[in-house]
Formats: C-alpha cells, structure tokens, sequence
C-alpha cells in the first residue's frame, strides 16, 4: 500500500507565480516531513523538511505546511522560477529513538514552469 | 567537499548475471542507505546501514539481493541471478545520523541506471 501519495503527476504554472504542489499520507507515525527535487539523470536534492510539531516551515521562495489532522502536507513555491522545473518528491519518516531515517517517497510531481 | 558518488552510472547486463553497484558515501557519514526507483515512482527503501552492520534490511526484495559495507564506508549492493523485473535506478544516500533520531538530511548519489535484457 502506498503510504505517501502524490496524486498530482504534473503540474504546470507560468513564471512569477505560485507553485502548490500536494502530498497526502496515512501512517500517523510519520513525524517527519521533506520534500525533494530531482532533474533528469541526478539523484534527488533536499529542498527543505518539517517536523511534525509544526505546522509551516519557511526558507526562501520554499514554504511547507504541514495539517496533521487531514494527515496532508504542501510545498509552495513562490514565485515560480523556470529553473524550478523537475520532478518533486514528497517522502516522510517515522520518528522516536530506534527510528531508521528510512524515507518512504511519493511518486513525484513533474512541476514545470513557463516562461 | 564530494556529494555522494556511484559506479557504475549505467550498467546492462543479461537476464541470470550477477552485478555489483558500488557507492560512496560522504566522508564522515555513518549512515548509509539503498534505494531503488522504477519508472514513474518514487524511490523505494532497500537498505540502511549504521557504521558496517545492515540496521534495516526490510526494504530488499528477496535473497537475491544483499549488501555490505565492510569498513563502514564504501557500500556495494549484490545482485544475483538478475531478472528484468529488477532493472531500475539504484540510488544511494547519506546522512550524519545522531542520537537513533532519523532526522538528519539524506544527500543522494546520482544513481546506477540497471538495465537487465
């Protein structure tokens, strides 16, 4: 069963405005949250992550909200760069000491960004 | 200083033949993790190593598959008997794990594209 779930295969926005891309799950254990981005023939980059005791994470264009009470989270991009173009992974690990870092990903997002 | 390196970048090799797929971790980094991707998905857990022992090896399909890390660096994943349903892009991460918190950002390689015919 898919734990992590991007139902959104692609998504396309025009330059200068917001990107919002979508992440469900359903594991209540998950209490750690990043997101990803990957381009064509490199492995994914970090971007940027949330802890389940908060609720919004800020760093730069790259703003994550975390609602745990619908178990969903997003990452909003703002504002849209064409270099922002690639594929978004959402993943999330179990916490507590004996926690194993073990990310289980979404099936990604192919975001692109129009000039 | 180096990110995450893997060789081969590509590997094609006949159905039944045995390959390695090595990665190099970032210095220092005592965690150690295996992932697979097929097409259109995202990458799935094989494997985690803390130090040389496989913490976590609930993520490997079956016996064909095994990897070590022997002096607690470099890692090598082992597949037997390979099958088509095995081609896929094998990544590798790293990460400055502390405490047993599973919190510390995983930096990936680029990947082994394996192609089995």
């Amino acid at each position: 069963d898919q734990q992590v779930k991007q139902n959104s295969p692609s998504l396309s926005v025009q330059e200068g405005r917001i990107s919002i891309l979508n992440c469900d799950y359903t594991n209540s254990m998950f209490d750690y949250f990043l997101w990803y981005k990957k381009y064509p023939a490199e492995g994914p980059t970090f971007l940027i992550s949330i802890s389940s005791i908060k609720d919004k994470n800020e760093d730069g264009r790259f703003t994550v909200f975390l609602n745990k009470s619908a178990k969903h989270l997003s990452l909003h991009i703002v504002p849209s760069q064409p270099g922002d173009s690639a594929v978004y992974f959402c993943a999330a690990s179990g916490g507590g000491s004996g926690n194993t870092g073990k990310l289980i990903f979404g099936q990604g997002t192919t975001l692109q960004v129009k000039p | 200083g180096a990110g995450v390196s893997q060789t081969p970048s590509n590997k094609v090799t006949e159905k039944g033949k045995y390959v390695e797929l090595r990665c190099d971790p970032i210095s220092g980094h005592t965690a150690l993790y295996w992932y697979r991707q097929s097409l259109g998905q995202g990458p799935e857990f094989l494997i985690y190593f803390q130090g040389t022992g496989a913490a976590d090896d609930s993520g490997l399909p079956n016996d064909r598959f095994f990897a070590v890390r022997p002096e607690g660096s470099v890692s090598t994943l082992k597949i037997q008997r390979t099958e088509r349903g095995d081609s896929a892009v094998y990544l590798c991460a790293s990460s400055n794990l502390a405490g047993g918190w599973g919190t510390d950002t995983q930096y990936f390689g680029p990947g082994t594209r394996l192609t089995v015919l």
